[in-house]
């Protein structure tokens, strides 16, 4: 069973702060790393997929990056809106697997 | 263009009984998943169809069965219901790196 971690599993900010948050992966069969958001009583929905050590990808407030060599991956939300509550999941793409396996997910509460 | 759908949305068994869970994808994808998400454990695959005609064990095999119809339905089987199977279940479909969720059916098992 492959071991794919996120910390911390839950925190809660501020409006208007940032934050940020990991997920460490085995660092070999790499293939792909995706982050999904997913809020509640809805599916989750694909964020990132990440595939090449040093990647950095962009959605409006949220940035992730990847360092595959020691095997973790930051997420970033930076000026959290109420909006970006959620519960943040990353999965670990093996290499010629056609499987994810995900972490346990952080849940995030941004208060007004 | 509906994407994943799942049926039903909610269902409560007693602990014995059988059911069927329905999934289908209209995007033409090959791979399909069933997930199982319980507090605390993010989502766990339970099988899945790299295409039609296969099928095979994710992490939490045990007390389900999987039949992949034709390439759009993917169903999970639950021959007799058991307490410990009460979770929300995923269905999800594959296209490239990414995954497509349908909405999710809440089971619960007395």
């Amino acid at each position: 069973i492959l071991n794919v971690e996120q910390s911390p599993q839950s925190l809660h900010v501020q409006e208007g702060d940032s934050t940020n948050f990991t997920c460490s992966f085995p660092s070999s069969n790499f293939y792909a790393l995706h982050w999904y958001r997913w809020e509640t009583a809805k599916s989750p929905e694909a964020l990132f997929v990440m595939t090449l050590n040093g990647d950095e990808k962009k959605k409006g407030r949220i940035s992730a990056t990847l360092n595959t060599k020691e095997g973790y991956s930051y997420l970033y939300i930076k000026g959290s809106q109420p909006e970006d509550s959620a519960t943040y999941l990353c999965a670990f793409d093996k290499a010629a697997g056609n499987k994810l396996t995900f972490g346990g997910g952080t849940r995030v509460l941004v208060k007004p | 263009n509906a994407g994943v759908t799942q049926t039903p949305k909610f269902q409560v068994l007693k602990t014995g009984q059988s059911m069927t869970l329905q999934c289908a994808q209209d995007m033409n994808h090959n791979s399909m998943y069933w997930y199982r998400q319980d507090p605390g454990m993010g989502l766990r695959l339970i099988y899945y169809s790299a295409s039609e005609g296969t099928t095979d064990k994710g992490e939490v095999p045990n007390g389900y069965n999987v039949s992949r119809l034709n390439k759009r339905e993917f169903s999970l089987r639950l021959e007799s219901a058991a307490p410990s199977q009460t979770s929300v279940y995923f269905c999800a479909s594959r296209k490239q790196e990414t995954q497509y969720f349908g909405p999710g059916t809440r089971l619960l098992v007395l």
